[in-house]
């Protein structure tokens, strides 16, 4: 069975303040990896995708690594604007009972504080 | 280009009531998924549908199904409901491997 652990669950930082996400998983055979940030009662918004190892994307103070086994996400400089949900997810290689899934991670809380 | 829409944005419903939630993706996308998301079990994958046919299923009761319609649109029903049902239901529709997910319904079960 697919799993995905993030840590830490929460994150204080103060802006400015560089630091890294991290999102360990399991999967039997990974299509992609991906990255979401999420606001208190929205849904979910689509940072990046990664698909192999050694892959990296950025994204203004975001960017996103991938090994074999995890995947990081390191935030520079943050602002308070920053402050979210950050969810990690994996979508194992198409066919039988795994089309379509994603299995996300609990997600970090992200907070910067001015 | 309009991002997923989801109706209604809240509900409240007693034990024992049926809901039915709609979602409309994102023009041209032909895949539609649906999600549970609770504090405690965190986002789960209820099922997936494309061109109007289940691709996949998650470990969810058969009390919990849905469906698609030809232009992509999709419903997804829970009947008897329970008070364990209470979560954000989201909706995606997929462009290729990404999934773009809709604001959900907050469903509160009383």
């Amino acid at each position: 069975e697919d799993q995905v652990t993030q840590s830490p669950e929460a994150l204080r930082l103060q802006e400015g303040e560089s630091s890294s996400l991290n999102c360990s998983y399991t999967v039997s055979g990974l299509r992609g990896l991906f990255w979401y940030r999420q606001d208190p009662g929205k849904g979910p918004e689509f940072l990046f995708t990664l698909y192999s190892a050694g892959e990296e994307k950025e994204k203004e103070r975001l960017k996103a690594t991938l090994t074999k086994k995890e995947s990081f996400l390191h935030i520079t400089a943050p602002k308070p604007e920053d402050s979210a949900t950050y969810l990690c997810a994996v979508q194992p290689t198409a066919g039988g009972t795994s089309y379509g899934k994603l299995t996300f991670g609990q997600g970090t809380i992200l907070t910067v504080h001015p | 280009k309009a991002g997923v829409t989801q109706t209604p944005r809240y509900l409240i419903k007693t034990r024992g009531q049926q809901v039915t939630l709609s979602c409309s993706p994102i023009s041209g996308h032909r895949s539609v998924s649906w999600y549970q998301q609770t504090p405690g079990q965190g986002l789960q994958f209820l099922f997936e549908y494309f061109s109007e046919t289940q691709r996949n299923k998650g470990n969810f009761p058969g009390r919990f199904s849905g469906r698609q319609f030809s232009n992509s649109r999709s419903e997804m029903n829970v009947s008897t409901l329970e008070l364990g049902d209470s979560a954000l239901y989201l909706c995606a529709s997929r462009l290729e491997a990404v999934k773009f997910f809709g604001p959900g319904t907050r469903l509160t079960v009383l």
